[in-house]
Protein backbone atom coordinates (compact mmCIF):
# COMPACT_ATOMS: atom_id res chain seq x y z
CA UNK A 1 0.00 0.00 0.00
CA UNK A 2 1.69 3.35 -1.01
CA UNK A 3 1.20 5.88 1.70
CA UNK A 4 0.75 9.43 1.96
CA UNK A 5 1.56 10.92 5.59
CA UNK A 6 0.74 14.24 6.94
CA UNK A 7 0.10 15.08 10.50
CA UNK A 8 -3.86 15.91 10.64
CA UNK A 9 -3.22 19.27 12.98
CA UNK A 10 -4.66 21.42 13.58
CA UNK A 11 -1.24 23.60 13.18
CA UNK A 12 -2.27 27.11 14.82
CA UNK A 13 -0.11 30.00 13.69
CA UNK A 14 0.11 33.63 14.82
CA UNK A 15 -0.71 36.29 11.60
CA UNK A 16 2.65 36.78 10.18
CA UNK A 17 3.98 33.94 11.22
CA UNK A 18 5.67 31.15 9.06
CA UNK A 19 3.73 28.21 8.76
CA UNK A 20 5.55 24.84 8.41
CA UNK A 21 3.43 21.30 6.45
CA UNK A 22 5.42 18.34 6.57
CA UNK A 23 4.53 14.78 4.38
CA UNK A 24 6.27 11.89 4.15
CA UNK A 25 5.78 9.25 1.57
CA UNK A 26 6.49 5.43 0.84
CA UNK A 27 6.79 4.96 -2.77
CA UNK A 28 10.57 5.59 -4.14
CA UNK A 29 9.40 5.81 -7.64
CA UNK A 30 7.06 8.74 -7.03
CA UNK A 31 7.98 11.79 -9.02
CA UNK A 32 5.50 14.18 -8.67
CA UNK A 33 4.46 16.15 -5.38
CA UNK A 34 2.35 18.51 -5.14
CA UNK A 35 0.33 20.72 -2.44
CA UNK A 36 -3.51 21.61 -2.50
CA UNK A 37 -5.49 23.90 -0.65
CA UNK A 38 -8.72 22.77 0.62
CA UNK A 39 -11.53 24.99 1.98
CA UNK A 40 -14.08 23.85 4.02
CA UNK A 41 -16.97 22.56 1.45
CA UNK A 42 -14.40 23.33 -1.50
CA UNK A 43 -12.37 21.38 -3.80
CA UNK A 44 -8.78 20.87 -3.59
CA UNK A 45 -6.97 23.53 -5.34
CA UNK A 46 -3.28 23.21 -6.55
CA UNK A 47 -1.11 25.78 -4.98
CA UNK A 48 2.72 24.16 -5.65
CA UNK A 49 3.93 21.79 -7.85
CA UNK A 50 8.04 20.15 -7.26
CA UNK A 51 9.74 17.44 -9.43
CA UNK A 52 13.35 17.69 -8.14
CA UNK A 53 15.00 18.19 -4.66
CA UNK A 54 15.55 21.17 -3.33
CA UNK A 55 13.23 24.59 -2.75
CA UNK A 56 10.72 25.81 -5.30
CA UNK A 57 9.17 29.54 -4.40
CA UNK A 58 6.01 30.94 -5.51
CA UNK A 59 5.05 34.61 -3.87
CA UNK A 60 4.91 33.21 -0.03
CA UNK A 61 4.96 29.81 -0.58
CA UNK A 62 8.13 27.72 -0.64
CA UNK A 63 7.79 23.85 -1.52
CA UNK A 64 10.85 21.70 0.02
CA UNK A 65 11.62 18.35 -1.42
CA UNK A 66 14.34 15.87 -0.45
CA UNK A 67 13.63 12.09 -1.96
CA UNK A 68 16.45 10.48 -0.11
CA UNK A 69 14.30 10.99 2.94
CA UNK A 70 11.16 10.65 1.03
CA UNK A 71 10.02 14.24 2.40
CA UNK A 72 8.19 16.73 0.76
CA UNK A 73 7.29 20.27 2.75
CA UNK A 74 5.41 23.54 2.69
CA UNK A 75 6.41 26.85 4.18
CA UNK A 76 3.99 29.71 3.96
CA UNK A 77 5.66 32.83 4.60
CA UNK A 78 3.76 35.96 6.70
CA UNK A 79 0.81 33.66 7.31
CA UNK A 80 -2.82 35.42 6.59
CA UNK A 81 -6.39 34.73 8.05
CA UNK A 82 -7.29 33.48 4.36
CA UNK A 83 -4.41 30.42 4.80
CA UNK A 84 -6.63 29.11 7.03
CA UNK A 85 -7.74 25.57 5.23
CA UNK A 86 -6.79 21.85 5.12
CA UNK A 87 -3.55 21.20 2.77
CA UNK A 88 -3.22 18.05 1.34
CA UNK A 89 0.04 16.35 -0.33
CA UNK A 90 -0.40 14.04 -3.13
CA UNK A 91 2.53 11.99 -4.75
CA UNK A 92 2.65 10.95 -8.86
CA UNK A 93 3.43 7.91 -8.94
CA UNK A 94 3.29 6.50 -12.61
CA UNK A 95 -0.22 8.05 -13.19
CA UNK A 96 -1.13 7.63 -10.08
CA UNK A 97 -1.98 10.77 -7.57
CA UNK A 98 -2.41 9.44 -3.84
CA UNK A 99 -3.16 11.76 -1.21
CA UNK A 100 -2.37 12.73 2.37
CA UNK A 101 -5.16 12.83 4.70
CA UNK A 102 -4.40 16.53 4.77
CA UNK A 103 -2.95 19.23 7.34
CA UNK A 104 -5.48 21.85 9.04
CA UNK A 105 -4.06 25.11 9.23
CA UNK A 106 -5.17 28.02 11.84
CA UNK A 107 -3.81 31.42 11.15
CA UNK A 108 -4.93 33.51 13.59
CA UNK A 109 -5.35 37.43 13.49
CA UNK B 1 -13.12 27.39 -19.66
CA UNK B 2 -15.62 26.75 -16.81
CA UNK B 3 -13.51 23.84 -15.40
CA UNK B 4 -14.77 20.49 -14.58
CA UNK B 5 -18.58 20.81 -14.08
CA UNK B 6 -20.23 18.20 -11.87
CA UNK B 7 -23.89 17.63 -11.12
CA UNK B 8 -25.80 17.54 -9.06
CA UNK B 9 -24.05 19.72 -6.24
CA UNK B 10 -25.81 17.51 -3.71
CA UNK B 11 -28.07 14.85 -3.39
CA UNK B 12 -29.82 13.19 -0.84
CA UNK B 13 -31.44 9.58 -1.11
CA UNK B 14 -33.16 6.71 0.37
CA UNK B 15 -30.68 3.49 1.11
CA UNK B 16 -31.07 1.47 -1.91
CA UNK B 17 -32.21 3.81 -4.51
CA UNK B 18 -29.46 4.36 -7.66
CA UNK B 19 -27.83 7.57 -8.03
CA UNK B 20 -25.46 8.52 -10.62
CA UNK B 21 -23.32 11.89 -10.56
CA UNK B 22 -21.98 13.37 -13.70
CA UNK B 23 -18.75 15.34 -14.74
CA UNK B 24 -17.95 17.50 -17.29
CA UNK B 25 -13.93 17.57 -17.58
CA UNK B 26 -11.99 20.55 -19.11
CA UNK B 27 -12.38 20.39 -23.00
CA UNK B 28 -8.88 18.79 -24.15
CA UNK B 29 -8.36 16.78 -21.71
CA UNK B 30 -7.53 12.85 -21.88
CA UNK B 31 -7.53 12.06 -18.75
CA UNK B 32 -10.37 11.62 -16.30
CA UNK B 33 -10.52 10.89 -12.40
CA UNK B 34 -13.05 10.26 -10.35
CA UNK B 35 -12.32 10.30 -6.15
CA UNK B 36 -14.11 9.92 -3.05
CA UNK B 37 -13.68 12.09 0.00
CA UNK B 38 -14.66 11.60 3.89
CA UNK B 39 -13.44 12.30 6.96
CA UNK B 40 -11.87 8.67 7.90
CA UNK B 41 -10.36 8.09 4.55
CA UNK B 42 -9.37 11.30 3.04
CA UNK B 43 -9.16 11.77 -0.85
CA UNK B 44 -9.66 7.94 -2.47
CA UNK B 45 -9.38 7.27 -6.24
CA UNK B 46 -12.02 5.25 -7.29
CA UNK B 47 -11.21 5.12 -11.18
CA UNK B 48 -9.37 6.98 -13.70
CA UNK B 49 -9.79 7.14 -17.72
CA UNK B 50 -7.59 7.85 -20.66
CA UNK B 51 -9.14 8.74 -23.82
CA UNK B 52 -12.61 7.69 -22.60
CA UNK B 53 -11.29 4.06 -21.78
CA UNK B 54 -10.66 2.92 -17.96
CA UNK B 55 -7.18 2.05 -16.88
CA UNK B 56 -7.50 1.34 -13.46
CA UNK B 57 -10.92 1.26 -11.62
CA UNK B 58 -9.23 -0.61 -8.52
CA UNK B 59 -10.55 1.99 -6.01
CA UNK B 60 -13.70 0.85 -6.81
CA UNK B 61 -14.96 -0.39 -3.34
CA UNK B 62 -17.24 -3.08 -4.89
CA UNK B 63 -20.07 -3.76 -7.97
CA UNK B 64 -21.85 -1.72 -6.70
CA UNK B 65 -20.19 0.74 -7.97
CA UNK B 66 -19.61 1.67 -12.26
CA UNK B 67 -18.40 4.72 -14.11
CA UNK B 68 -18.53 5.20 -17.71
CA UNK B 69 -17.41 7.81 -19.89
CA UNK B 70 -19.29 7.18 -23.21
CA UNK B 71 -17.76 10.40 -24.49
CA UNK B 72 -14.51 12.81 -24.12
CA UNK B 73 -17.10 15.69 -22.61
CA UNK B 74 -18.89 13.27 -20.20
CA UNK B 75 -18.81 10.62 -17.38
CA UNK B 76 -21.02 9.04 -14.82
CA UNK B 77 -20.69 7.36 -11.42
CA UNK B 78 -23.60 5.50 -10.64
CA UNK B 79 -23.87 3.48 -7.30
CA UNK B 80 -27.08 0.88 -7.42
CA UNK B 81 -27.90 -0.04 -4.52
CA UNK B 82 -26.94 2.60 -2.88
CA UNK B 83 -25.84 2.34 0.89
CA UNK B 84 -25.56 4.78 4.21
CA UNK B 85 -21.59 4.35 4.00
CA UNK B 86 -21.47 5.41 0.67
CA UNK B 87 -22.23 9.25 2.02
CA UNK B 88 -19.16 11.14 0.61
CA UNK B 89 -18.11 14.00 -1.49
CA UNK B 90 -17.28 12.90 -4.96
CA UNK B 91 -15.04 14.43 -6.62
CA UNK B 92 -14.10 14.25 -10.64
CA UNK B 93 -10.50 15.92 -12.21
CA UNK B 94 -9.16 15.97 -15.55
CA UNK B 95 -5.38 16.73 -16.76
CA UNK B 96 -4.29 16.64 -20.02
CA UNK B 97 -0.90 14.68 -20.74
CA UNK B 98 -1.46 13.12 -17.08
CA UNK B 99 1.63 11.00 -17.85
CA UNK B 100 3.89 13.19 -18.08
CA UNK B 101 5.79 14.86 -15.26
CA UNK B 102 4.81 18.64 -15.49
CA UNK B 103 1.21 18.28 -15.48
CA UNK B 104 -1.80 19.11 -12.77
CA UNK B 105 -5.31 17.97 -12.16
CA UNK B 106 -8.25 19.99 -11.83
CA UNK B 107 -10.76 19.35 -9.79
CA UNK B 108 -14.56 19.78 -10.05
CA UNK B 109 -16.70 21.30 -7.03
CA UNK B 110 -17.49 18.29 -5.93
CA UNK B 111 -21.05 16.04 -5.57
CA UNK B 112 -22.00 15.49 -1.54
CA UNK B 113 -24.00 12.28 -1.30
CA UNK B 114 -25.89 11.88 1.60
CA UNK B 115 -27.35 7.97 1.84
CA UNK B 116 -30.93 7.89 4.51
Amino acid sequence: QKEVEQNSGPLSVPEGAIASLNCTYSDRGSQSFFWYRQYSGKSPELIMSIYSNGDKEDGRFTAQLNKASQYVSLLIRDSQPSDSATYLCAVKAGNMLTFGGGTRLMVKP
Amino acid sequence: DAGVIQSPRHEVTEMGQEVTLRCKPISGHDYLFWYRQTMMRGLELLIYFNNNVPIDDSGMPEDRFSAKMPNASFSTLKIQPSEPRDSAVYFCASSSGWGGMNTEAFFGQGTRLTVV
